[in-house]
């Protein structure tokens, strides 16, 4: 158990929907990355935010966007949902931002879009 | 841009060493690592190295890091059927205080008894 959270572990809905993955870092992290892990792609690099602000982006669409709260929990949201953006979503935390630190992964949220 | 590859599948017996490769392009990734999924599951951290460190060794687990060919390995010996899992191999990418990964697709190692 890495100690990073994260919910709901399976999520069904249809095209043109839109859902919220919710992920609570490791105590005392600060740093929250979320991936996308899909068959075609691999694990792409998403976004980054740092004690709520954010730090990094990666391949995210503009349709999906992602916020870090004063609680340092992170929501990433998926909007106008297509059949390609089922996928693994994985958030990940470390205790800062820089290279130096490990991150440690949380069990996903495996999304699929029907 | 920066680029980790890694080769898609290895099968081992039970109890011999195993020995994941991995290749990377950004010659200022400064830290590497590797990744265990079991599938389901998430990624787990299992080591990481540093550019100033030719080798690791963490119990069965042993990283090689051939800084001038870009070359990374992961060797696990006595390997057991647990052992069976996709191993990524995943480098930071460069720029100040950025910090997330480049992964590799995945090595898929069977551990046949």
């Amino acid at each position: 158990d890495s100690g990073v959270t994260q919910t709901p572990k399976h999520l069904i809905t249809a095209t043109g929907q839109r859902v919220t993955l919710r992920c609570s870092p490791r105590s005392g992290d600060l740093s929250v990355y979320w991936y996308q892990q899909s068959l075609d792609q691999g694990l792409q690099f998403l976004i980054q935010y740092y004690n709520g602000e954010e730090r990094a982006k990666g391949n995210i669409l503009e349709r999906f966007s992602a916020q870090q709260f004063p609680d340092l929990h992170s929501e990433l949201n998926l909007s106008s949902l297509e059949l390609g953006d089922s996928a693994l979503y994985f958030c990940a935390s470390s205790v800062g931002s820089g290279r130096s630190y490990e991150q440690y992964f949380g069990p996903g949220t495996r999304l699929t879009v029907t | 841009g920066e680029d980790v590859e890694q080769s898609l599948f290895l099968s081992v017996r039970e109890g011999d060493s195993s020995v994941i490769n991995c290749t990377y392009t950004d010659s200022s990734s400064t830290y590497l690592y590797w990744y265990k999924q079991e599938p389901g599951a998430g990624l787990q951290l299992l080591t990481y190295i540093f550019s100033n460190m030719d080798m690791k060794q963490d119990q069965r687990l042993t990283v090689l890091l051939n800084k001038k060919d870009k070359h990374l390995s992961l060797r696990i010996a006595d390997t057991q059927t647990g052992d069976s899992a996709i191993y990524f191999c995943a480098e930071r990418s460069y720029g100040g205080s950025q910090g997330n990964l480049i992964f590799g697709k995945g090595t898929k190692l069977s551990v046949k008894p």
